[in-house]
């Protein structure tokens, strides 16, 4: 059974560009969670999502940033006109219904650059 | 808000050294505890756990044990291998609603010499 998978692994963007991460959870898991982690800092909640609902987008930044996890296909975070500010590492973990105490699973994570 | 505070890392041991890495946390309920592991190159994994007052998490010779009076949920391992090199991740989550969000520390890389 493979593991949450994220690409790509590591992402240069200049100021301005669009960065799309991808990840797809672990099989037969519905509910997806994205974190960041900035330099010398924790993980931080963003978003958590099931199959075409976001559940809840709290820690999300209220501009540039979206998330969607469609029917078919992996979970999408997009950053849009990115800034250095937003260098870090960004994972996404999987779970069955979290509501069952189940843990989450952590893909290996994306590196963004922005220079 | 919720909080996670570890200890400062690096940390450098030989190897079947004792170790400990600190963490304490502050809540707003009555949270779960939970200890990842990250080796290099790989996503985090959930080393071990705890529930309640009291409970110890155990695996692969790793223990924590969850303390409410000093709120703290130090981890432990009495000999350790060159394998156990990774980043370590306090964490907790808050049951009253939203226990899948997970707060973190910002994690301590532990360095295992032969």
């Amino acid at each position: 059974n493979a593991g949450v998978m994220q690409n790509p692994r590591h992402l240069v963007r200049r100021r301005g560009q669009e960065a799309r991460l991808r990840c797809s959870p672990m099989k037969g898991h519905s509910h997806v969670y994205w974190y960041r982690q900035l330099p010398e800092e924790g993980l931080k909640f963003m978003v958590y999502l099931q199959k075409e609902n976001i559940i809840d987008e709290s820690g999300m930044p209220k501009e540039r940033f979206s998330a969607e996890f469609p029917k078919e296909g992996p979970s999408i975070l997009r950053i849009q006109q990115v800034v250095r500010g937003d260098s870090a590492a960004y994972f996404c973990a999987s779970s069955p219904d979290p509501r069952d105490g189940y843990e989450q699973y952590f893909g290996p994570g994306t590196r963004l650059t922005v220079t | 808000g919720d909080s996670v505070t570890q200890m400062e890392g690096p940390v450098t041991l030989s190897e079947e050294a004792f170790l400990t890495i600190n963490c304490t946390y502050t809540a707003t309920g009555y949270p779960s505890l939970f200890w990842y592991v990250q080796y290099p190159g790989e996503g985090l994994q959930l080393l071990l756990k705890a529930t309640k007052a009291d409970d110890k998490g155990s695996n692969k010779g790793f223990e924590a044990t969850y303390r409410k009076e000093t709120t703290s949920f130090h981890l432990e391992k009495g000999s350790v291998q060159v394998s156990d090199s990774a980043v370590y991740f306090c964490a907790l989550s808050d049951p009253g609603g939203s226990n899948y969000k997970l707060t973190f520390g910002k994690g301590t890389l532990l360095t295992v010499n032969p």
